[in-house]
């Protein structure tokens, strides 16, 4: 059965540093999502994206975070400048089509900032 | 703004059958979720609802009410792997895609 995955499992950077996220999304899927999870917390959205562009962002999602499709299969976050309250688990999610369609979750990427 | 409760935690018996309740207020409303999430791992989906009414899935049926903010989860049969958190989600209005609305989650402890 296809899945979403996602790289590294685990990642741990000094606060400051820059971190990128991937993604490879469900092949025929064409939206994708960001979220995350801080320890303990609920998931939280954080942007969504679709014929290359953002479709919506949240407020967690600021200057300091980016999106990217490089290439036909990955989708990339990226954190600019670090901050400890960044560390959180990221999931990545795709979706065939947008509203009313099932968004599949990757395994996650565990951040720690320390 | 946007709300969505669920109790924290429950515990169930293994064989017996645990109903989880979600009540939700969002600004808008295109569907509602349930994931289950084992610790440390990814929410995987269980079922969707839009419409009013009962979705039966295998062991797992869900049923939503929208003009109560109203849906449950109703686990059968309960094994001991059904212990997770389980996750309310509502997509509201928003963008193209509508972005999910998570609840806190329900954790539910299943004993022999």
């Amino acid at each position: 059965e296809p899945e979403v995955t996602q790289t590294p499992s685990h990642q741990v950077t000094q606060m400051g540093q820059e971190v990128i996220l991937r993604c490879v999304p469900i092949s025929n899927h064409l939206y994708f999502y960001w979220y995350r999870q801080i320890l303990g917390q609920k998931v939280e959205f954080l942007v969504s994206f679709y014929n290359n562009e953002i479709s919506e962002k949240s407020e967690i999602f600021d200057d300091q975070f980016s999106v990217e499709r490089p290439d036909g299969s990955n989708f990339t976050l990226k954190i600019r400048s670090t901050k400890l309250e960044d560390s959180a688990m990221y999931f990545c999610a795709s979706s065939e089509r947008g509203m009313g369609e099932t968004q599949y979750f990757g395994p996650g990427t565990r951040l720690l900032v320390l | 703004g946007q709300n969505i409760d669920q109790p924290t935690e429950m515990t169930a018996t293994e064989g017996a059958i645990v109903q989880i309740n979600c009540t939700y207020q969002t600004s808008g409303f295109n569907g509602l979720f349930w994931y289950q999430q084992h610790a440390g791992e990814a929410p995987t989906f269980l079922s969707y609802n839009v419409l009013d009414g009962l979705e039966e899935k295998g062991r797992f049926s869900s049923f939503l009410s929208r003009s109560k903010g109203y849906s449950y989860l109703l686990l059968k049969e309960l094994q001991m792997k059904d212990s997770a958190s389980y996750l309310c989600a509502v997509r509201g209005y928003g963008g193209s895609q509508g972005n999910l609305i998570f609840g806190k989650g329900t954790k539910l402890s299943v004993k022999p």
